[in-house]
């Protein structure tokens, strides 16, 4: 079974639209961290945010707001007033004991 | 900072071939990783290391190698390389014990079997 879901695959939106992007995960561990990581058409894996399963608080750096559910075990990433900047994968990720988990990635394309 | 460096940063090896990417980080992780991404798919662990000496499978280890000799360096072989291993490979590292950092990722390797 997957630890880390995203459901979309890929999804347009067209420039200055807010979207969401969807992660549900799975675990039994009480200590866990769940991160995003953009990779834009260049390829290189970016660091976005990192949650620890202690922290439910929801989180906003500029654009970017993440909301971390543990009663749906779900961290789902916001984009408000996408840009075409923004057009990249994401994946949402999992770490417990000794290994990261990746989601397959939701590749996103803003529309100018 | 260098972070994580892997090299090559591309390669064309023929059917066959056997080559070894280079993965070295600067930080003292004690936890190293790779993955392979093939196209339009995400991340798949094929070995890891939670330090020098250790070293463990991941979803897809048949057809690599590792080893982990010092805490810096974690190198990939691959043995009589398949066009089933063409994809782009991925070091990474991060710190376990107080706490997890997020995983610091390489710039990859593009290998293509041919």
């Amino acid at each position: 079974a997957q630890k880390v879901t995203q459901a979309q695959t890929e999804i347009s939106v067209v420039e200055k639209e807010d979207v969401t992007l969807d992660c549900v995960y799975e675990t039994r561990d009480t200590t866990y961290y769940l991160f995003w990581y953009k990779q834009p058409p260049s390829g290189e894996l970016v660091f976005l945010i990192r949650r620890n399963s202690f922290d439910e608080q929801n989180e906003i750096s500029g654009r970017y707001s993440w909301n971390f559910q543990k009663s749906t075990s779900s961290f789902n990433f916001t984009i408000t007033a996408s840009q075409v900047v923004d057009s990249a994968v994401y994946f949402c990720a999992l770490s417990e004991e000794d290994q990261f988990y990746f989601g397959t990635g939701t590749s996103l394309t803003v529309i100018p | 900072n260098a972070g994580v460096t892997q090299t090559p940063k591309f390669r064309i090896l023929k059917i066959g071939q056997s080559m070894t990417l280079q993965c070295t980080q600067d930080m003292n992780h004690n936890y190293m990783y790779w993955y392979r991404q093939d196209p339009g798919m995400g991340l798949k662990l094929i070995y890891y290391s939670v330090g020098a000496g250790i070293t463990d499978k991941g979803e897809v280890p048949n057809g690599y190698n590792v080893s982990r000799s010092t805490t810096e360096d974690f190198p990939l072989r691959l043995e009589l390389a398949a066009p089933s291993q063409t994809s782009v490979y991925f070091c990474a590292s991060d710190r376990r014990g107080q706490g997890v950092t997020e995983a610091f990722f390489g710039q990859g390797t593009r290998l293509t079997v041919v």
